[in-house]
């Protein structure tokens, strides 16, 4: 146990919607980091937030968002759905000071499937 | 080039042998490096991590460090069944915000 919590746990939607995933942080923890790992794949760094901002971004595109609340809770928006987008969605949560790294925790992963 | 490269196995050993699990990163800035465990269907979860060049050892795992051959591996001794899943190297960047993944190496303790 991470504490860090992530939902939905599963689900799935149509090409071209779109999805809300949702993830609180463990207790103590100020930043949220969101990875996308695809079947066979590690995971890919999709953006950090840190203290309500954005703090580094990956290779995806824009229709990839995100939003860091007062809380540190997290979401992650995706629109316009594509079946490239079926993968595992994983948040981790860290106490980081901005400029120095530390140890990620994941959650149990929110599981998309796009058809 | 892959900035995390891992040799994806299968890797097979006898319940009891040392596993050994490599892996090689492409920035030479990096300063931190951590292997996690995953089973499947699951989620990553945190076997270890080392900063400094050597041996760091926890339990049955040991990590190692070269930062002139930008090489980590983690040995596992006395391996179990239960040691049976994929093991993902990683590495943060310079930076610190954004975590390198290989592929992963999948482990399979044969009882």
């Amino acid at each position: 146990e991470t504490g860090v919590t992530q939902s939905p746990t599963h689900l799935i939607k149509t090409r071209g919607q779109q999805v809300t995933l949702r993830c609180s942080s463990q207790s103590g923890h100020n930043t949220v980091s969101w990875y996308q790992q695809a079947l066979g794949q590690g995971p890919q760094f999709i953006f950090q937030y840190y203290r309500e901002e954005e703090n580094g971004r990956g290779n995806f595109p824009p229709r990839f968002s995100g939003l860091q609340f007062p809380n540190y809770s997290s979401e992650l928006n995706v629109n316009a759905l594509e079946l490239d987008d079926s993968a595992l969605y994983l948040c981790a949560s860290s106490q980081q000071v901005r400029g120095s790294g530390n140890t990620i925790y994941f959650g149990e992963g929110s599981w998309l499937t796009v058809v | 080039q892959k900035e995390v490269e891992q040799n994806s196995g299968p890797l097979s050993v006898p319940e009891g042998a040392i596993a050994s699990l490599n892996c090689t990163y492409s920035d030479r800035g990096s300063q931190s490096f951590f292997w996690y465990r995953q089973y499947s269907g699951k989620s990553p979860e945190l076997i270890m991590f080392i900063y400094s060049n050597g041996d760091k050892e926890d339990g049955r795992f040991t990590a190692q460090l070269n930062k002139a051959s930008q090489y980590v591996s983690l040995l596992i001794r006395d391996s179990q069944p239960s040691d049976s899943a994929t093991y993902l190297c990683a590495v943060n960047t310079p930076r610190g915000n954004q975590f390198y993944f290989g592929t992963g190496t999948s482990l399979t303790v044969i009882p």
